[in-house]
């Protein structure tokens, strides 16, 4: 089954505005929640990762707010630009030594000028 | 400053022959993954190596798949008598350890394609 559930598959937004992607899991024991950005023909790169000890990080136009007790984790892209149009995939993993990552499905996210 | 690189970027194979994936990792990464991509849908884990060693496989199929990491050269993702449902794009990444924030490094990926 699918371990991150993320809404949603796609999103459409005027340059300038603030695209929300949001991502839930079950299993108590995920404890590192990063996000990916991938372009076509490429593959996935990390845009930005949380551990569960902080509500909120925010890098640059990038903002991951989390939320432990609902289990539940968003990214939110500040004044997005047509040069983010591309997939975005959170992710989570448990500290067992593994570091073996649980995608979600991906949002496809559409900027336009 | 290479990254993880992946050859060949697209394979094309007909149903019943042997797929060879191969993977080196980022320049002192000795911890390499596989992920599989079907069209609209996100990575799956298939299987975790060190050198010499798979330490995690639990998302491998059983039959017909299988990975190495050797002490010296890429790692193989080899997939034998292949079905039209092995068409996907195979991502390898990697990392220096397997500590939590030991970001994976992705590569971009060998799109597989069964006729």
């Amino acid at each position: 089954q699918q371990q991150v559930k993320q809404s949603p598959q796609s999103l459409i937004v005027q340059k300038g505005g603030i695209p929300i992607i949001n991502c839930a899991y079950e299993n108590t024991a995920f404890d590192y929640f990063p996000w990916y950005q991938q372009f076509p023909g490429k593959g996935p790169a990390l845009l930005i990762a949380i551990r569960p000890d902080v509500s909120e990080k925010k890098e640059g136009r990038f903002t991951i707010s989390f939320n432990k007790s609902a289990k539940q984790f968003s990214l939110h892209i500040m004044d997005s630009q047509p040069g983010d149009s591309a997939t975005y995939f959170c992710a989570a993993s448990a500290q067992t030594g593994a570091n073996n990552l649980f995608f979600g499905t991906g949002t496809r996210l559409t900027v336009i000028p | 400053n290479a990254g993880v690189m992946q050859n060949p970027r697209h394979l094309v194979r007909r149903r019943g022959q042997e797929a060879r994936l191969r993977c080196s990792p980022m320049k002192g990464h000795s911890h390499v993954y596989w992920y599989r991509q079907l069209p609209e849908e996100g990575l799956k884990f298939m299987v975790y190596l060190q050198k010499e060693n798979i330490i995690d496989e639990s998302g491998m199929p059983k039959e017909r798949f299988s990975a190495e990491f050797p002490k010296e050269g890429p790692s193989i993702l080899r997939i034998q008598q292949v079905v039209r449902g092995d068409s996907a794009a195979y991502f390898c990444a990697s990392s220096p350890d397997t500590r939590i924030n030991s970001p994976l490094h992705f590569g971009n990926g060998t799109r597989l394609t069964v006729t």
